[in-house]
């Protein structure tokens, strides 16, 4: 299958501070990428859809302004978490398709912890 | 009612046996029907993709999605310790975004 990259996989940030996390695709041009959210033991949580050059679509409860997203090229789509707090720590995954309707390939995922 | 209905286990079973994973969904227009592998604290590993009615199999797993039940399935045969994992359907209309099933723990007993 298609190889998504996510980096960093661990992170720990003091509160107030904003993170950048990365998704890249390796093998192949993603039109769309998108951006989950997974709490321990649940389902896979979805935060925005981001097509290339265009501004991220969020979800009914996703602050935009904390979760700034930009996808600038068609292989790499970035997730900022701005201002931190220890609520945000989660487990944040991308996923990225080249077409629609075809199948998406998720990154190994980013713990984010908070302190 | 959930657009996707899974039953989120834990399904115990022994080194061997055939395993059986299953989704219910209500809106007829899905007609892109995935599986994922998710091992603890990493990302999905995409399974199995397919597109409307039928079966696929590819290697220990087979893929079946029957559209007038709004029934899929995974099946894993001779199964492994390391089949054990939580395992995540999803599915996708025309021109959607993809709607994830809540995810199966299973364990394979050795």
């Amino acid at each position: 299958g298609a190889v998504v990259s996510q980096h960093p996989s661990r992170v720990i940030c003091k509160s107030g501070t904003s993170v950048k996390i990365e998704c890249r695709s390796l093998d192949f041009q993603a039109t769309t990428m998108f951006w989950y959210r997974q709490f321990p033991k649940k389902s896979l949580m979805l935060m925005a859809t981001s097509n290339e050059g265009s501004k991220a679509t969020y979800e009914q409860g996703v602050e935009k302004d904390k979760f700034l997203i930009n996808h600038a090229s068609l292989t790499l789509s970035t997730l900022t978490v701005t201002s931190a707090h220890p609520e945000d720590s989660s487990f944040y995954i991308c996923s990225a398709r080249e077409r629609e309707n075809t199948e998406a390939f998720f990154g190994q995922g980013t713990r984010l912890t908070v302190v | 009612q959930k657009e996707v209905e899974q039953d989120p286990g834990p399904l115990s079973v022994p080194e061997g046996a055939i395993v059986s994973l299953n989704c219910t969904y209500s809106n007829s227009a899905f007609q892109y029907f995935m599986w994922y592998r998710q091992y603890s604290r990493k990302g999905p590993e995409l399974l199995m993709y397919t597109y409307s009615s039928g079966n696929k199999e590819d290697g220990r797993f087979t893929a079946q999605v029957d559209k007038s039940s709004k029934y899929i399935s995974l099946f894993i045969r001779d199964s492994q310790p390391s089949d054990s994992a939580t395992y995540l359907c999803a599915m996708m209309a025309r021109a959607s975004k993809i709607i994830f099933g809540s995810g199966t723990r299973l364990s394979i007993r050795p």
